[in-house]
């Protein structure tokens, strides 16, 4: 079946850029997404990505998709201690609603 | 705009106990609501698709009259837990889509509903 892949955890100095790395299989996947999840919550949705785009920027946050190797990354700038959360990337199934999750990547941002 | 609600954000249960989650779309209307499972630490887990007026859609390996989901409008959709066990103790988080949106768009996640089943 489909699979989504994440490193488990990543830590950051503040003020340093985050770099979270995924990577897919389902090569029909139209939409890629990144949600953050902090302690106790539910998924925000952070930022999404059209899968015939390379890349996309939204404030501190720039989403890099390679379609090629089917890898998405999300790059946070200007990394802040409120960033500190779980970050999930989630591709959707076959092109329909259906979302496949990562396992979560844990980032952890120390002064 | 776009916001999900669920109640109760916690609940604890004896074991062989019934025990129901609301999820409410609060500004919006939802032709699907999804509900997943979260482990902690782990990812979440796709139970079943609820689409409004027609049966839920399980995911394979989730029992259907262990887990059962009524979408009645398109607002709200329940999901019960019967007869719960301590192995049901989790995360449990909806989410919704819009009515109107195009395939592959956006699910808005409700904050969660911890169940500890005793």
């Amino acid at each position: 079946g489909e699979d989504v892949e994440q490193s488990l955890f990543l830590s950051v100095r503040e003020g340093d850029s985050s770099v979270i790395n995924c990577t897919y299989t389902d090569s029909s996947s139209t939409y890629l997404y990144w949600y953050k999840q902090e302690p106790g919550a539910g998924l925000q949705l952070l930022t999404y990505i059209f899968s015939n785009m390379d890349m996309k920027q939204d404030q501190r946050l720039t989403v890099l998709l390679n379609k090629k190797d089917k890898h998405l990354s999300l790059r946070i700038a200007d990394t802040q201690t409120g960033d500190s959360a779980i970050y999930f990337c989630a591709e959707s199934e076959g092109g329909y609603n259906k979302l496949i999750f990562g396992a979560g990547t844990r980032l952890a941002v120390h002064p | 705009g776009a916001v999900v609600s669920q109640h109760p954000s916690w609940v604890i249960c004896k074991s062989g106990t019934s025990v129901k989650i609301e999820c409410r779309s609060l500004d919006f209307q939802a032709t699907t609501m999804f509900w997943y499972r979260q482990f902690p630490k782990q990812s979440l887990m796709l139970m079943a698709t609820s689409n409004e007026g027609s049966k839920a859609t399980y995911e394979q390996g989730v029992e259907k009259d262990k887990f059962l989901i009524n979408h009645a409008s398109l607002t709200l959709s329940t999901l019960t837990v019967t007869s719960a066990h301590p192995e049901d103790s989790s995360f449990y988080i909806c989410s919704a889509t819009p009515l109107g949106v195009g395939l592959g768009d956006t699910q808005y996640f409700g904050p969660g509903t911890r169940l500890t089943v005793l």
